[in-house]
């Protein structure tokens, strides 16, 4: 299976801090990555997908990037609603797709 | 609105069967592959297998095969997740998610999660 490791684990950041998230991948997945919102209790939503395709309706401060192995997952200007758990995942290989370990925004 | 409604939280002793159901809405169910997610602290979130509910054409994690079935009856939009015999391992929160329009093997619609707690 791939690996997804992402970095860090937690982030504490202020409203109107650029935030970056990162995302490696145990071997070479192209750009098939896809990156998530989560919130507790609520459904996971689609942000990215292949590596920096900004999923419709999602705010243009979303930015993501990379190809190969190494990923990023950036947001401009962090909004309260931004606070959540963001998680990146391969589907380069979709048997099984795996996932990151997720990355929690906190505010600092 | 495109949207998937899961069941509710269930509380079950080891040994037990448990079904858990993903109803999918505003868009064409039967179109779509559904999958079935698992999260837990210990190992985030894992892919468990999914179904193409036109024909119920079912792929599994090779880690989740043999200890889940997964099943859909396109008559009432619905995806089905099921144990025959629990373990507390189990324990976990489940989400449904549609593979996405795209065809890729991402998720762009998912549920707000069933979550199991397996318990003596």
């Amino acid at each position: 299976d791939i690996q997804m490791t992402q970095s860090p684990s937690t982030l504490s950041a202020s409203v109107g801090d650029r935030v970056t998230i990162s995302c490696r991948a145990s071997q070479s997945i192209v750009s098939w990555l896809a990156w998530y919102q989560h919130k507790p209790g609520k459904a996971p939503k689609l942000l990215i997908y292949k590596a920096s395709s900004l999923e419709n309706g999602v705010p243009s401060r979303f930015s993501g990037s990379g190809s190969g192995t190494e990923f990023t997952l950036t947001i401009s200007s962090l909004q309260p609603d931004d606070f959540a758990t963001y998680y990146c995942q391969q589907y380069h290989d979709y048997s099984p797709v795996t996932f990151g370990g997720g990355t929690k925004v906190e505010i600092k | 609105e495109e949207q998937l409604v899961q069941s509710g939280a269930e509380i079950k002793k080891p040994g037990e069967s448990l079904k858990i159901s993903c109803k999918g809405s505003g868009y064409s169910f039967i179109s779509y592959w559904i999958g079935w997610v698992r999260q837990t602290p210990g190992k985030g979130l894992e892919w468990m297998g999914s179904i193409f509910p036109a024909d119920s054409d079912t792929r599994y994690s090779p880690s989740f095969q043999g200890q889940v079935t997964i099943s859909v009856d396109k008559s009432i939009s619905t995806a089905y997740l099921q144990w025959n015999s629990l373990r507390a391992s189990d324990t976990a929160m489940y989400y449904c998610a549609r593979r996405a329009t795209t065809g890729y093997w991402y998720f762009d619609v998912w549920g707000r999660g069933t979550l199991v707690t397996v318990s003596t």
